[in-house]
């Protein structure tokens, strides 16, 4: 079956480190992998998403993502954390029509 | 930019009663689908419309039905609503032109039912 999971629940980072939220998928073909954020009592809001191409996938907000074919990773990154990008993050992978969400990880920034 | 509008933000209904939730997809956007999530959990994929004509089906339970009308907006109608059935519902659309699997799917606020 196709999934991804995101091992950390939560993420604790000092505002204006760099960030990293894990995610790794399982896949039968070619994987169309998404990120994800949702803010409180808000939608979810579209950050990046890998179809093909280069493996670093430069997104919304100063975030981006890494494909890893070989570790089947899709970790998010953003060199300097900022509070305001505490929220909820979901990675996603599509399959036919429907996408299918990992758990998601909650990310505190610490100011 | 338009955003996926969805109405009512809120609802609050009784045990057995019915809802009907509503979604405006982008402009030009021609796919909309469902989602469900509970408190604390990940969205579950509920249905999928594309061109009016449904095109995938998940998690949707045989009380609930939607459809897409010839504007586009979708609607989810959900009867003999149950305790359970108290989550955040989202619609997202999609500018499909046949790329089903690449296409990036926008989310509404979403609609929060509560079932008394």
């Amino acid at each position: 079956a196709q999934s991804v999971a995101q091992p950390e629940d939560q993420v604790n980072v000092a505002e204006g480190n760099p960030l990293t939220v894990k995610c790794t998928y399982s896949v039968s073909g070619n994987p169309y992998l998404f990120w994800y954020v949702q803010y409180p009592n808000r939608g979810l809001q579209f950050l990046l998403k890998y179809i093909t191409g280069d493996n670093l996938v430069k997104g919304s907000y100063g975030f981006e993502a890494e494909f890893n074919k070989s570790q089947t990773s899709f970790h998010l990154k953003k060199p300097s954390a900022l509070v305001s990008d505490s929220a909820l993050y979901f990675c996603a992978v599509r399959v036919r029509m429907e996408i299918i969400f990992g758990k998601g990880t909650r990310l505190h920034i610490l100011p | 930019a338009a955003g996926v509008i969805q109405s009512p933000r809120h609802l609050i209904k009784e045990k057995r009663e019915t809802a009907t939730l509503k979604c405006y997809p982008i402009p030009r956007h021609d796919t909309v689908y469902w989602y469900q999530q509970g408190p604390g959990q990940d969205p579950q994929f509920l249905i999928s419309f594309y061109e009016k004509m449904q095109s995938d089906k998940g998690s949707i339970p045989d009380r609930f039905s939607a459809q897409q009308f010839s504007d586009y907006h979708s609607e989810l109608n959900m009867s003999s609503l149950e305790l359970g059935d108290s989550a955040l519902y989202f619609c997202a659309s999609s500018l499909g032109r046949g790329q089903i699997s690449t296409d990036t799917q926008y989310f509404g606020p979403g609609t929060r039912l509560t079932v008394l």
